[in-house]
C-alpha cells in the first residue's frame, strides 16, 4: 500500500514534554498538509507545504508548534511544552501536482496527561 | 476555526434504505469533496466535485455541487453495514486548505 503514512499512530505524553510526529506523503505528491481533529469535530487546517516551502500557517499553530519538510519529501510536526488542550488526532494529507484532492493518512492520536 | 454546517448530525437507518445528507456554507467554494471516516482512522476520499451543478456518482454514492456554490449533497443508495461511519464534506476556495463540515454520523442496522 503506497498511501500516506504517519508515525507514531498513538502517543501518550505528560504535560510539558515535547513530541514529534512524522508524515510520509504519497510518492510524487508535492503538497503536504497538516490538520488537527478534536473529538466530534471535523479536521481543522494547521499548515501546508509545497515541496519544501511552508506556504500557509493557521492561527491555530501557536509558537509551540513547528513543522518542517526539509527535502520536500517527509514532514515532521513538533509540539513543544505540550498542554492538555493539545490532545487531538493530528492528520497529514498530500496532493499530487495539478490536482486539488487531498489524501489523508491514518493520523497520530496524541493524549497529553 | 470555520466549519461548514452538515445535516443531519446523525442518522440511524435500516440496511437497504437510501440516505441523504447535505452541507451548507455562508461562503462559496470552487471544489467540494466528500470523505468517510472510520473510528481511529483518517478520512477517505469518496467523491470530488469541481463545478456548480455537477452531479457525480461513485458506485452507490451520488453527490451534487449546489448551483449557488454554497452547498453540496451526498446520497447513498441501498445502504449496507459497511457504510457505517462519519461523513464529512469539505470545501476549497482560492487556497489549498480544506474547510470541513461538522460531520454526519451514519449507523446502519441489519
Amino acid at each position: 500500500d503506497t498511501g500516506v503514512s504517519q508515525d507514531p499512530r498513538h502517543k501518550i505524553t505528560k504535560r510539558g514534554q515535547n513530541v514529534t510526529f512524522r508524515c510520509d506523503p504519497i510518492s510524487e505528491h508535492n503538497r503536504l498538509y497538516w490538520y488537527r481533529q478534536t473529538l466530534g469535530q471535523g479536521p481543522e487546517f494547521l499548515t501546508y507545504f509545497q515541496n519544501e516551502a511552508q506556504l500557509e500557517k493557521s492561527r491555530l499553530l501557536s509558537d509551540r508548534f513547528s513543522a518542517e519538510r526539509p527535502k520536500g519529501s517527509f514532514s515532521t510536526l513538533e509540539i513543544q511544552r505540550t498542554e492538555q488542550g493539545d490532545s487531538a488526532m493530528y492528520l497529514c494529507a498530500s496532493s499530487p501536482p495539478g490536482l486539488v484532492e487531498q489524501f489523508f493518512g491514518p493520523g497520530t492520536r496524541l493524549t497529553v496527561l | 476555526g470555520q466549519q461548514l454546517n452538515q445535516s443531519p448530525q446523525s442518522m440511524f437507518i435500516q440496511e437497504g434504505e437510501d440516505v441523504s445528507m447535505n452541507c451548507t456554507s455562508s461562503s462559496i467554494f470552487n471544489t467540494w469533496l466528500w470523505y468517510k471516516q472510520d473510528p481511529g482512522e483518517g478520512p477517505v476520499l469518496l467523491i470530488a466535485l469541481y463545478k456548480a451543478g455537477e452531479l457525480t456518482s461513485n458506485g452507490r454514492l451520488t453527490a451534487q455541487f449546489g448551483i449557488t456554490r454554497k452547498d453540496s449533497f451526498l446520497n447513498i443508495s441501498a445502504s449496507i453495514p459497511s457504510d457505517v461511519g462519519i461523513y464529512f464534506c469539505a470545501g476549497l476556495h482560492n487556497t489549498d486548505k480544506l474547510i470541513f463540515g461538522t460531520g454526519t454520523r451514519l449507523q446502519v442496522f441489519p
